[in-house]
C-alpha cells in the first residue's frame, strides 16, 4: 500500500530557470504565511512571510503569491542557483492571536547546474 | 539577530534512559517557545507550546508527560524525552518568538535523537 508523508513532491529545475512551489492550504481563517528553506540536518530558514490581506510580497529573488479565494500560496524563485537545493514548507498560522504555525507537507527543490 | 541554538546537536541514548535537549535563544529574550518533532521526509509537527513561567500547552496527542518542557527564563527552554523508546528517535527542533505583534519564529538547527 501507500505509503504516507515518505514521499516529498519534487521539483527539478536547471540553474538559471525561474522556480514555482506550490502549496494549499485548508483554513480560511488563517491570517499569516511563511515560506521557510530546510536543509538536510538543519532547521527551518525564513525566506519571506506575507499577511492575508495581501496577495503579493517580494523578496531579494523571491516573491510570495497568496490567493485567498482557492487558499492556494505559492512561492516564485528567479534565477535558481544550486544553494537553493533544499525542502521548502509553506507555513500558515490558523488561530489569530496565538502564533502557532501549522506547516505543510513540504516540497523537495532540486537544482542542477 | 535573531539567533536560536540547541545543544547538543546529536544524542544517542538508550532505552529507559532520559535525554534533555536545551533551546536557547541568544540575542533576543524569547517570550515564547515551541517545540516540533520531524520524521525523515517529513514535516515538522509542533509538539508544545510554552510562555516563560507557565505550564507548556501540548499538543493533541502528545504526552505531556513523556515530554517535559522547561521554560524557565526568558532565554531558556528544555525538552527532556522520558523513558525514551527506539519510537521517539526524531529529529527535535526548537523555535522562539519574541513579544510584539509579529508571528515569525526563529528556529533552532534541532537535534537529532537516537534511541537504541
Amino acid at each position: 500500500g501507500e505509503s504516507v508523508g515518505l514521499h516529498l513532491p519534487t521539483l527539478s529545475v536547471q540553474e538559471g530557470d525561474n522556480s514555482i512551489i506550490n502549496c494549499a492550504y485548508s483554513n480560511s481563517a488563517s491570517d499569516y504565511f511563511i515560506w521557510y528553506k530546510q536543509e538536510s540536518g538543519k532547521g527551518p530558514q525564513f525566506i519571506i512571510d506575507i499577511r492575508s490581506n495581501m496577495d503579493k510580497r517580494q523578496g531579494q529573488r523571491v516573491t510570495v503569491l497568496l490567493n485567498k479565494t482557492v487558499k492556494h500560496l505559492s512561492l516564485q524563485i528567479a534565477a535558481t542557483q544550486p544553494g537553493d537545493s533544499a525542502v521548502y514548507f509553506c507555513a500558515e498560522n490558523r488561530r489569530s492571536g496565538y502564533s502557532t504555525l501549522t506547516f505543510g507537507k513540504g516540497t523537495m527543490l532540486l537544482v542542477s547546474p | 539577530g535573531a539567533v536560536v541554538s540547541q545543544h547538543p546537536s546529536w544524542v544517542i541514548c538508550k532505552s529507559g534512559t532520559s535525554v534533555k535537549i536545551e533551546c536557547r535563544s541568544l540575542d533576543f529574550q524569547a517570550t515564547t517557545m515551541f517545540w516540533y518533532r520531524q520524521f525523515p521526509k517529513q514535516s515538522l509537527m509542533l509538539m508544545a507550546t510554552s510562555n516563560e513561567g507557565s505550564k507548556a500547552t501540548y499538543e493533541q496527542g502528545v504526552e505531556k508527560d513523556k515530554f517535559l518542557i522547561n521554560h524557565a527564563s526568558l532565554t531558556l527552554s528544555t525538552l527532556t524525552v522520558t523513558s525514551a523508546h527506539p519510537e521517539d528517535s526524531s529529529f527535535y527542533i526548537c523555535s522562539a518568538r519574541g513579544g510584539g505583534a509579529t508571528y515569525e519564529q526563529y528556529f533552532g538547527p534541532g537535534t537529532r535523537l537516537t534511541v537504541t
